[in-house]
C-alpha cells in the first residue's frame, strides 16, 4: 500500500530564506514521485518529478527536490523564498497504476 | 488555450438537487480523473477513465456517477446532492494508459460546489 506523510502542514519562512517541506511515503515498488502547487483558488500544477534516473530533480521556479530511497524521502527545496511562492504544496507518489496518493498538503506563508 | 478545462467554476445548490460538473481536455490525453479536495485541503481521487473506460472507482457514493462521451471529456453527475459532498472537485487528465505509472497528470482550475 501507498502513503505519503508531509511533516509539517503549515511552515513559514521569511523572505530570502530556504524553504524546505518534507515529504516521506511508502511503497513496496519503486516510487514516482512528484510535488504540485496550488496557489489560492487554482488547481494543481506540476513543479517537479522523479521518475528514474538522477536523484536531484529540478523543477520550475527554482524549486528543487531529491529522492533518497534510503530514508524513503522526497523533500522539496528552493534556496531563497519570494512572496509570490506562498501556496498550498502537495507531494504525490504512484506506481505503476498511475492513480497519484497525495499527501495532506504544506501551506507555506512567507513573511517579508 | 486552456489544456483542461471544467464548467461551471462555482455551484451553488440546495440540498437534495442534481448537478452536473463538465470536463474537457485539448492534451490528446487517454486518462482523465475526477478528485475531490475537502475543507482541509485534502485531495482523493473518486474515478479514472481509460480512453473512456473506468478504471478506478474509489469507494464513492452512488449517487456520484461519472460519464465519458468521448476520451476529451469526463463529466461527473451528483444526484440527492448532501451538505458533505460540499467541495471543490478537480477534473484531470494525463497520457498514461492502463498499468503505466510516472506520468504528469494535468488539473483543472477546480469546481468549488457548496451545498446549502
Amino acid at each position: 500500500a501507498q502513503s505519503v506523510t508531509q511533516l509539517g502542514s503549515h511552515v513559514s519562512v521569511s523572505e530570502g530564506a530556504l524553504v524546505l517541506l518534507r515529504c516521506n511515503y511508502s511503497s513496496s515498488v519503486p516510487p514516482y514521485l512528484f510535488w504540485y502547487v496550488q496557489y489560492p483558488n487554482q488547481g494543481l500544477q506540476l513543479l517537479l518529478k522523479y521518475t528514474t534516473g538522477a536523484t536531484l530533480v529540478k523543477g520550475i521556479n527554482g524549486f528543487e527536490a531529491e529522492f533518497k530511497k534510503s530514508e524513503t524521502s522526497f523533500h522539496l527545496t528552493k534556496p531563497s523564498a519570494h512572496m509570490s511562492d506562498a501556496a498550498e504544496y502537495f507531494c504525490a507518489v504512484s506506481e505503476t497504476g498511475n492513480q497519484f496518493y497525495f499527501g495532506t498538503g504544506t501551506s507555506l506563508t512567507v513573511i517579508p | 488555450d486552456t489544456a483542461v478545462s471544467q464548467t461551471p467554476k462555482y455551484l451553488v445548490t440546495q440540498m437534495g438537487n442534481d448537478k452536473s460538473i463538465k470536463c474537457e481536455q485539448n492534451l490528446g490525453h487517454d486518462t482523465m480523473y475526477w478528485y475531490k479536495q475537502d475543507s482541509k485541503k485534502f485531495l482523493k481521487i473518486m474515478f479514472s477513465y481509460n480512453n473512456k473506460e473506468l478504471i478506478i472507482n474509489e469507494t464513492v457514493p452512488n449517487r456520484f456517477s461519472p460519464k465519458s462521451p468521448d476520451k476529451a471529456h469526463l463529466n461527473l453527475h451528483i444526484n440527492s446532492l448532501e451538505l458533505g459532498d460540499s467541495a471543490v472537485y478537480f477534473c484531470a487528465s494525463s497520457q498514461a494508459q492502463v498499468g503505466q505509472g510516472g506520468e504528469t497528470q494535468y488539473f483543472g482550475p477546480g469546481t468549488r460546489l457548496l451545498v446549502l
